[in-house]
């Protein structure tokens, strides 16, 4: 079975800060991981994903995550926040050897001050 | 660009009736899903749809749920006998091929059970 844990359900930074939205995943086998951004009354959009392939992932809008195998992690950063990154940010495992069923988090709502 | 569509994005009923959420998949995706998230709490999976028939389905998707690709577009999931326990935003997502691949989301059905 495969879980995953955000540390924070919100998260305050100032404008031009670094974003750090901490996931942790735990599976029995090799995942697929995946970030997902909602924006109010929207749908659930794809931020990035790993599929085994380069450890660190660039997505858009500037953000990127680096999976550890070691620390079992998939830590989504920006260097810099914008107002517009404002939004519920979800981290989600689904398992190479299973269906492709996501299993999420709870989810991080980041708030970005002016 | 193609998008996840579901009607309606509000949807009000009592107890004990049937509801019907719809969902527009991408056109070319093969792979289809359900998801909800009652208020305050995870995204959960309920079922995947490939080749119509149900691929995999979560312990929450019981003999009160259903789904069904009626025609060549629509993706339906039915509640027979509501509870105020399925009150929640339910998220259809659909997917080119599964293992690893994105999923696409619809913006959300908000069912309330009174």
């Amino acid at each position: 079975a495969q879980s995953v844990t955000q540390l924070g359900s919100h998260v305050s930074v100032s404008e031009g800060a670094l974003v750090l939205l901490r996931c942790n995943y735990s599976s029995s086998v090799p995942p697929y991981l995946f970030w997902y951004v909602q924006y109010p009354n929207q749908g659930l959009q794809l931020l990035l994903k790993y599929t085994s392939a380069a450890t660190l992932v660039k997505g858009i809008n500037g953000f990127e995550a680096e999976f550890k195998k070691s620390e079992t992690s998939f830590h989504l950063t920006k260097p810099s926040a914008h107002m517009s990154d404002a939004a519920e940010y979800f981290c989600a495992v689904t398992l190479k050897a299973a269906g492709n069923k996501l299993t999420f988090g709870g989810g991080t709502r980041v708030l970005v001050k002016p | 660009e193609p998008e996840v569509t579901q009607t309606p994005s509000h949807q009000v009923t009592q107890m004990g009736q049937e509801v019907i959420l719809r969902c527009v998949p991408i056109s070319n995706h093969l792979y289809f899903y359900w998801y909800r998230q009652i208020l305050g709490q995870k995204v959960e999976f309920l079922v995947s749809f490939y080749n119509n028939e149900i691929s995999e389905k979560s312990e929450i998707f019981d003999d009160q749920f259903s789904v069904e690709r009626p025609d060549g577009s629509n993706f339906t999931l039915k509640i027979r006998s509501t509870k105020l326990e399925d009150s929640a935003m339910y998220f259809c997502a659909s997917s080119t091929r599964d293992r690893g691949d994105e999923q696409f989301f619809g913006p959300g059905t908000r069912l309330t059970v009174l």
